[in-house]
């Protein structure tokens, strides 16, 4: 039962252009999302995160979208860049209280950025 | 400088034998996690540990027992390896399990190969 899904398990881009990567959630009762990157034989790293009572967060390159009715997030990174050829992977909690130290995750998306 | 550590990187054993893999965090954070990434790329929770307390126990086999001697280290023994526990397990620590916005800080994986 994947309550997390990232349903493009890779995505390539061109360097300079807008990377796309989205994820799907089935548990209304998330309300704290998190993006994470890993580059290979490294333990993934966190990126980003919203809470549910914003539809944006920006860092950066790097805004996330929320859309609670929708159920769906979306990471944005722009410009692209090589450097951010990882695999992302979405994540997301209950934000406070007895089941926030859980995290369940989706399956992740390869990005890979092109020069 | 490390901010969680795992040791091995690399663990290559047979059938039947017990092993353990060590963790150990320097960000003085509370809350100590291990998580197994099978060979589909999910990752998913199996422990949690909380000032040394068990707080997070997912449907994983006995064959598997944490031990947290002190709230920096929480180690993984298993016993009986199994060619399904194949996998990489990743050491995670956050700050505070109640605290909103839950980041958690990854270890760089051990890679577990049954034979």
């Amino acid at each position: 039962d994947q309550q997390v899904k990232q349903n493009s398990p890779s995505l390539s881009v061109q360097e300079g252009r807008i990377s796309i990567l989205n994820c799907d959630y089935t548990n209304s009762m998330f309300d704290y999302f998190l993006w994470y990157k890993k580059y290979p034989a490294e333990g993934p790293t966190f990126l980003i995160s919203i809470s549910s009572i914003k539809d944006k967060n920006e860092d950066g390159r790097f805004t996330v979208f929320l859309n609670k009715s929708a159920k769906h997030l979306s990471l944005h990174i722009v410009p692209s860049q090589p450097g951010d050829s990882a695999v992302y992977f979405c994540a997301a909690s209950v934000g406070s209280g007895a089941g926030s130290y859980q995290l369940t995750f989706g399956k992740g998306t390869k990005l890979s950025v092109i020069p | 400088d490390t901010a969680v550590s795992q040791t091995p990187k690399y663990l290559v054993t047979q059938m039947g034998n017990d092993k353990s893999i060590k963790c150990e965090q320097n960000l003085g954070h509370d809350t100590m996690y291990w998580y197994k990434q099978d060979s589909k790329k999910f990752l998913k929770i199996m422990f949690s540990y909380n000032n040394k307390e068990l707080i997070i126990n997912e449907t994983v086999p006995n064959r598997f027992s944490p031990k947290s001697p002190d709230k920096a280290h929480l180690n993984l023994h298993i016993n009986s390896l199994e060619l399904g526990d194949s996998a990489v397990y990743f050491c995670a620590s956050s700050q505070d399990r109640l605290v909103r916005g839950n980041e958690q800080y990854f270890g760089p994986g051990t890679r577990l190969t049954v034979t």
